[in-house]
């Protein structure tokens, strides 16, 4: 089936910790993107790469960084320096035209 | 970072109501806007793209129009079930060094009762 998967579900940071979220789509969509969403807030875009080797900040990039080894792979890292990383963590990849976006089941990021 | 406001923040209604909310955005550097809903435990799923202004689009019975000269798309859902029962999302696409980008309202969140 094609689709868009991300893991862990959940996943736990202790304080001073780096993590890394997974994002893995098999649509062979070029562009892929991370959104966080707190709680009463839309979906706040993180990063977003529109090629492989190529990706852009978007707008709270702070404390986080992404790689884009592979069309297929997007992963994210929450890092230290993120000083509220507590949230819901969305990955999506988009088609070419009409730029629809299609999005994973999410990761939900504790802090122990 | 762009404006992006959906009015109600939620909303109550009874099945069988019909219902309407409204998202407004940037009138200028229009490229799409989009639709989305979300459902509980569910991935956002996509509901209509709209690109044109006085663009209408209708699926079952949700519908959308848009207006990008003032800024403002609305969304209707004639007849509510419980299983409209979702967060519904827009998100405006700029154009140019913005292309790709979506920026999301905070969402309309219908409780449907039966």
């Amino acid at each position: 089936d094609g689709g868009i998967t991300q893991s862990p579900k959940y996943l736990f940071r202790k304080e001073g910790q780096n993590v890394t979220l997974s994002c893995e789509q098999n649509l062979n969509h070029d562009a892929m993107y991370w959104y966080r969403q707190d709680p009463g807030q839309g979906l706040r875009l993180i990063y977003y790469s529109q090629i492989v080797n190529d990706f852009q900040k978007g707008d709270i990039a702070e404390g986080y960084s992404v790689s884009r080894e592979k069309k297929e792979s997007f992963p994210l890292t929450v890092t230290s320096a993120q000083k509220n990383p507590t949230a819901f963590y969305l990955c999506a990849s988009r088609a070419r035209e009409p730029q629809t976006q299609y999005f994973g089941p999410g990761t939900r990021l504790l802090v122990l | 970072i762009l404006n992006v406001e959906q009015s109600p923040q939620s909303l109550h209604v009874q099945e069988g109501d019909s219902t309407n909310f409204t998202c407004s955005f940037p009138s200028s550097n229009f490229y799409a806007l989009h639709w989305y809903r979300w459902e509980t435990a569910k991935s956002p799923e996509a509901l209509f793209v709209m690109t044109l202004n006085g663009d209408e689009k209708k699926k079952g019975r949700i519908s959308a129009t848009l207006n990008t000269k003032e800024g403002y798309s609305y969304l209707y859902i004639k007849g509510s079930q419980p299983e409209d029962s979702a967060t519904y999302l827009c998100a405006f696409a700029a154009g140019g060094t913005s292309y790709g980008k979506l920026t999301f309202g905070q969402g309309t969140i219908l409780t449907v009762h039966p």
